[in-house]
C-alpha cells in the first residue's frame, strides 16, 4: 500500500520545546517538501529536499530544521525560534505530481 | 500582491449544479498547473494535472488553461454533496525550484 504516512496526527507543545514532526513516503520519490497552512490559507512551502543529503529553505523557513538521511524520510523540527507554530502541517513527495500527507496539527499550549 | 490568487469563497451550490473555480497567477514562468480537492483536517488529493493551454477532462472535472491571460479553472459537472470541500489550484515552475505555489483556496458547499 504506497503512501505517505505522517505522524503524530495531533501534536501540543509547550512554549520553549521543539518537536518534531515525521514524514514517511513509500512512492520511491526523490522530492520531498514541507508546507505550513493556516486557517483559510493556501500552503506555504518551509523546506524542500530533491535529493538524499540535500534541502533547500522555501519562503518560512525561520525556526524551523529539517534532515534528509534517507530517501524515505524527512522529518521537520520546530523549534522554540518559531513564534507562532500552531498550524497544520503537511508532508509531500513527488515524482511527476505531488502527493501529500495526512498532515499533522500542531498547536502551542 | 500575491503570485496566484484564488477567490476564497464560500460558493454555496445546489446539488446538479456546475460549478466554476478560477485561479490568477502573475508568473508566466509557472508550466504546470493542478487542482487539489481538501478535505476538512486531511490532506489535499490531486485531482487534475495539466502543463498545457487547453482543457482536460476526468468524468465529472474539466481543467482550463489560459496561459495568455494568467487564467485557470476548474468546472465541476453535475456536482453532488460530496463535492462539498476546499478546492486549490497550484502551479510549478518547468525546472529548478519544482515546489507548489498555491492559491489560497475556495471552500465549496453542495447544497442536497
Amino acid at each position: 500500500d504506497g503512501g505517505i504516512t505522517q505522524s503524530p496526527k495531533y501534536l501540543f507543545r509547550k512554549e520553549g520545546q521543539n518537536v518534531t514532526l515525521s514524514c514517511e513516503q513509500n512512492l520511491n520519490h526523490d522530492a520531498m517538501y514541507w508546507y505550513r497552512q493556516d486557517p483559510g490559507q493556501g500552503l506555504r512551502l518551509i523546506y524542500y529536499s530533491q535529493i538524499v543529503n540535500d534541502f533547500q529553505k522555501g519562503d518560512i523557513a525561520e525556526g524551523y530544521s529539517v534532515s534528509r538521511e534517507k530517501k524515505e524520510s524527512f522529518p521537520l523540527t520546530v523549534t522554540s525560534a518559531q513564534k507562532n507554530p500552531t498550524a497544520f502541517y503537511l508532508c509531500a513527495s513527488s515524482g511527476d505530481t505531488q502527493y501529500f500527507g495526512p498532515g499533522t496539527r500542531l498547536t502551542v499550549l | 500582491q500575491k503570485e496566484v490568487e484564488q477567490d476564497p469563497g464560500p460558493l454555496s451550490v445546489p446539488e446538479g449544479a456546475i460549478v466554476s473555480l478560477n485561479c490568477t497567477y502573475s508568473n508566466s514562468a509557472f508550466q504546470y498547473f493542478m487542482w487539489y480537492r481538501q478535505y476538512s483536517r486531511k490532506g489535499p488529493e490531486l485531482l487534475m494535472y495539466t502543463y498545457s493551454s487547453g482543457n482536460k477532462e476526468d468524468g465529472r472535472f474539466t481543467a482550463q488553461v489560459d496561459k495568455s491571460s494568467k487564467y485557470i479553472s476548474l468546472f465541476i459537472r453535475d456536482s453532488q454533496p460530496s463535492d462539498s470541500a476546499t478546492y486549490l489550484c497550484a502551479m510549478s515552475l518547468p525546472a529548478g525550484r519544482r515546489a507548489l505555489t498555491f492559491g489560497s483556496g475556495t471552500r465549496l458547499q453542495v447544497q442536497p
